[in-house]
């Protein structure tokens, strides 16, 4: 089955740590792309990349930093500088063949204490 | 910059009939997005439109007018499952932008029986 994945569901880390999100899709898709939720908020993004070896900053890249070396990998790494680090991410990816349609992974929830 | 608005939150009675605002204000367009999202979830695709006019799917319909940077999102024969978030997005279409989406910050639908 083609699909995003993203793991795992739950992470908690303490404060100070840095903690990488993974994001894996078998789409083929030339895009990816990370965003952050907030209760009651919309998708903010953080990062996305179009093609393997080249990634742009989004809306809220500051403490965030992301890698792109494989077609269907764009891991997400949340460091320390983060200020406020607890909250939903979602993966996802699209491709101009269907539209830019973006298709998510289910999320990760990181809780920091 | 970019500015998507659309209520924060609507409710309903099961049976009946929603229609959720979306306007939008972007320096480049290239369609817009619909999708639902049930708390906690991934987001998931409901309709797309890049022309002006009416596009229908089973239940859900959606409009758009360019000139007026406006759509909506059309639920008919509401049922106790349709209580979500529903996004409205906008893609970009501008160079190296192309592809992104830029999302409001969602319609929280709640049904009663």
């Amino acid at each position: 089955d083609g699909g995003i994945t993203q793991s795992p569901k739950y992470l908690f880390r303490k404060e100070g740590q840095n903690v990488t999100l993974s994001c894996e899709q078998n789409l083929n898709h030339d895009a990816m792309y990370w965003y952050r939720q907030d209760p009651g908020q919309g998708l903010r993004l953080i990062y996305y990349s179009q093609i393997v070896n080249d990634f742009q900053k989004g809306d809220i890249a500051e403490g965030y930093s992301v890698s792109r070396e494989k077609k269907e990998s764009f891991p997400l790494t949340v460091t320390s500088a983060q200020k406020n680090p607890t909250a939903f991410y979602l993966c996802a990816s699209s491709t101009p063949g269907l539209g830019y349609e973006q298709y998510f992974g289910p999320g990760t929830r990181l809780t920091v204490t | 910059g970019q500015n998507i608005d659309q209520p924060t939150e609507m409710t309903a009675t099961e049976g009946a009939i929603v229609q959720i605002n979306c306007t939008y204000q972007t320096s480049g367009f290239n369609g817009l997005f619909w999708y639902q999202q049930h708390a906690g979830e991934a987001p998931t695709f409901l309709s797309y439109n890049v022309l002006d006019g009416l596009e229908e799917k089973g239940r859900f319909s959606s409009f758009l007018s360019r000139s007026k940077g406006y759509s909506y999102l059309l639920l008919k024969e509401l049922q106790m499952k349709d209580s979500a978030s529903y996004l409205c997005a906008v893609l970009a279409d501008r160079g190296s932008t192309l592809g992104r989406l830029y999302f409001g910050r969602g319609t929280q639908l709640t049904v009663w029986p």
